[in-house]
């Protein structure tokens, strides 16, 4: 039971580049995330599925486009990379948006500089 | 402007004394508050909860106190171990819905042995 993995560990792009990050997990949970961490920040929600077949911006959507492939998959993908998007990225997951009934797991990060 | 505050960027505690870690929200919305803590290299995990019509919430050695009035959240760890060094972050949620939730920055926590 890996819970969330999230590939790759460590990226470094250059400013226009593009990429996906790839997130699955193996829980059987409808509801996926993808957030980001800056130093002296908490971490922001990019975009969340509620559900498969379903995307919703968060808090800090701009510069990102996300595909909820299947149940399992939740890729974020960068179009033209800024040095503002250097950050770690995080995925997570839970059984739905409840945040009283529902445990948040998240992967191990990504983290990934745009020089 | 940040609405979750965790104004100590770190902190140091010997080995079995008490950890008190403090977070500062500015929205009265908030009605369900999160701590989760963070190892390097590894993401976040859920710690403990509680919720707005609660002022006390405790899971063993964890215990999260609430004064909504101030304002104002802490969780406190008895006895500190070594292996509770990690990052915490305090959130907050309004509508208790992940796509609601907001982080604080963070306290590092150090135990010395």
């Amino acid at each position: 039971n890996a819970g969330v993995t999230q590939t790759p560990k460590f990226q470094v792009l250059k400013t226009g580049q593009s990429m996906t990050l790839q997130c699955a997990q193996d829980m059987n949970h409808n509801s996926m995330y993808w957030y980001r961490q800056d130093p002296g920040m908490g971490l922001r929600l990019i975009y969340y599925s509620a559900s498969e077949g379903t995307t919703d911006k968060g808090e800090v959507p701009n510069g990102y486009n996300v595909s909820r492939l299947n149940k399992r998959e939740f890729s974020l993908r960068l179009e033209s990379a800024a040095p503002s998007q250097t950050s770690v990225y995080f995925c997570a997951s839970s059984f739905g948006l409840a945040v009283v009934t529902d445990t948040q797991y998240f992967g191990p990060g990504t983290r990934l500089t745009v020089l | 402007d940040q609405q979750v505050k965790q104004n100590s960027p770190s902190l140091s505690v010997q080995e079995g004394r008490i950890s008190i870690l403090n977070c500062d929200y500015t929205n009265s919305m908030f009605d369900y508050f999160l701590w989760y803590k963070k190892y390097p290299a590894e993401g976040p995990t859920f710690l403990i909860s509680i919720s707005s019509i609660k002022d006390k919430n405790e899971d063993g050695r964890f215990t999260v106190f609430l004064n909504k009035s101030a304002k104002h959240l802490s969780l406190h760890i008895v006895p500190s171990q070594p292996g509770d060094s990690a990052v915490y972050f305090c959130a907050a949620s309004w509508e208790t819905s992940y796509d609601k939730v907001i982080f604080g920055p963070g306290t590092s926590l150090s135990v010395i042995p």
